[in-house]
């Protein structure tokens, strides 16, 4: 049973560029989470999806960064204008139920 | 609202035991958990505790809770080199979306 897969492990983006980080969660997990953690800190969470639904999307900024989990296919955080302070490692966390969250490897997105 | 503190930073000797500690604030916690982190990975689920438990031990690993004082501990017995890392402590409560909160991360150093 592979774990989370998340891609690119790192992704380098101009400002004004956009950015798709994707994830995979487990076989059988219908629950994912987007967290950012920025250097030096704890990982701050995003939103939290079930299938084809946003259920809580408290953590996310409210311009730019949208997230969605479709039937078919992986969870993609999508974020417009990368701006130099979305420089942070990205990572998803996927879950059978509301107990275990198991992470992926994160994406690193540098803004330059 | 929710709030995990953990000291930044641990040494120890290779074989003594390390304590990890953490505080919490939201009394409607669920769930504790502990992860750990390795430089440039994800983050490893180690061990979790449910608030109606005061004590789990998984091998080297022993988790107190003092659900009164709002204090979790992890413990790690014979600590080894490769403990070297950054242990983040996390609760859920059930009624934000199952979503978790983390502490800052103590960055633990085993020496010889």
């Amino acid at each position: 049973n592979a774990g989370v897969m998340q891609n690119p492990r790192h992704l380098v983006r101009r400002r004004g560029q956009e950015a798709r980080l994707r994830c995979s969660p487990m076989k059988g997990h219908s629950h994912v989470y987007w967290y950012r953690q920025l250097p030096e800190e704890g990982l701050k969470f995003m939103v939290y999806l079930q299938k084809e639904n946003i259920i809580d999307e408290s953590g996310m900024p409210k311009e730019r960064f949208s997230a969605e989990f479709p039937k078919e296919g992986p969870s993609i955080l999508r974020i417009q204008q990368v701006v130099r302070g979305d420089s942070a490692a990205y990572f998803c966390a996927s879950s059978p139920t509301s107990t275990e969250a198991f992470f992926g490897q994160g994406t690193r997105l540098t803004v330059v | 609202g929710e709030d995990v503190e953990q000291s930044l930073f641990l040494s120890v000797r290779e074989g003594d035991s390390s304590v990890i500690n953490c505080t919490y604030t939201d009394s409607s916690s669920t769930y504790l958990y502990w992860y750990k982190q390795e430089p440039g990975a994800g983050l490893q689920l180690l061990t979790y505790i449910f608030s109606n438990m005061d004590m789990k031990q998984d091998q080297r690993l022993t988790v107190l809770l003092n659900k009164k004082d709002k204090h979790l501990s992890l413990r790690i017995a014979d600590t080894q080199t490769g403990d070297s890392a950054i242990y983040f402590c996390a609760e859920r409560n059930t009624g934000t979306a199952s979503k978790l909160t983390f502490g800052t991360g103590t960055r633990l150093q085993v020496t010889l």
